[in-house]
């Protein structure tokens, strides 16, 4: 059964600093792995996505993540965090090796961004 | 970029009333949605997957006869919440996916239903 690990339930960082948020997976097959932000009573907003290709991918609002096949990883990345970047963040999965079309979810990392 | 809007963003309701909420893909076909629910400060957890044109697949644990769902044209999916009682207030939240290769799902802004 696909899964998905967020180790850390909140990140903080300052200002100006980098970030990651990190996340691990687990599949059967090959994965589609995603990353979503949620600010408060919101909806979950695309970020990036992997399907294939490359392995570093470029995402909205300056964010990208590292796919590591060896290590089943899929970190969200920014080089230099802004307040406005403080929001819930979810990896999610889709294993291509079941039939399954749902996306399977992590369980959110909070990010704090201090001024 | 695509675009999913839901109806209502809140509803409160009476203990058992029933309540709808509309799911629509605003600039793109979609012909699998999902629901999800959301607890407080926890993930998201997949509810049912809606096929236009056929019946939902619900996931293990989810009472079809409570949470019926109907996805009558490539657009618009809903979700009926019939006889609400409180355990059902939650957050609920769909998705659109996109189709091809490149898919990817794109959420509405979510419903919070409070049944008193």
């Amino acid at each position: 059964a696909q899964s998905v690990a967020q180790p850390e339930d909140q990140v903080n960082v300052a200002e100006g600093n980098p970030l990651t948020v990190k996340c691990t997976y687990s599949v059967s097959g090959n994965p589609y792995l995603f990353w979503y932000v949620q600010y408060p009573n919101r909806g979950l907003q695309f970020l990036l996505k992997y399907i294939t290709g490359d392995n570093l991918v470029k995402g909205s609002y300056g964010f990208e993540a590292e796919f590591n096949k060896s290590q089943t990883s899929f970190h969200l990345k920014k080089p230099s965090a802004l307040v406005s970047d403080s929001a819930l963040y979810f990896c999610a999965v889709r294993d291509m090796g079941t039939g399954r079309r749902a996306l399977t979810f992590g369980s959110g990392t909070r990010l704090q961004v201090q001024p | 970029g695509a675009v999913v809007s839901q109806h209502p963003s809140w509803v409160i309701c009476k203990s058992g009333t029933s309540v709808k909420i509309e799911c629509r893909s605003l600039d793109f076909q979609a012909t699998t949605m999902f629901w999800y629910r959301q607890f407080p400060k926890q993930s998201l957890m997949l509810m049912a997957t809606s096929n236009e044109g056929s019946k939902a697949t619900y996931e293990q644990g989810v009472e079809k006869d409570k949470f019926l769902i109907n996805h009558a044209s490539l657009t618009l999916s809903t979700l009926t919440v019939t006889s609400a009682h409180p355990e059902d207030s939650s957050f609920y939240i769909c998705s659109a996916k996109t189709s091809g290769n490149q898919e990817t799902q794109y959420f509405g802004p979510g419903t919070r239903l409070l049944v008193l």
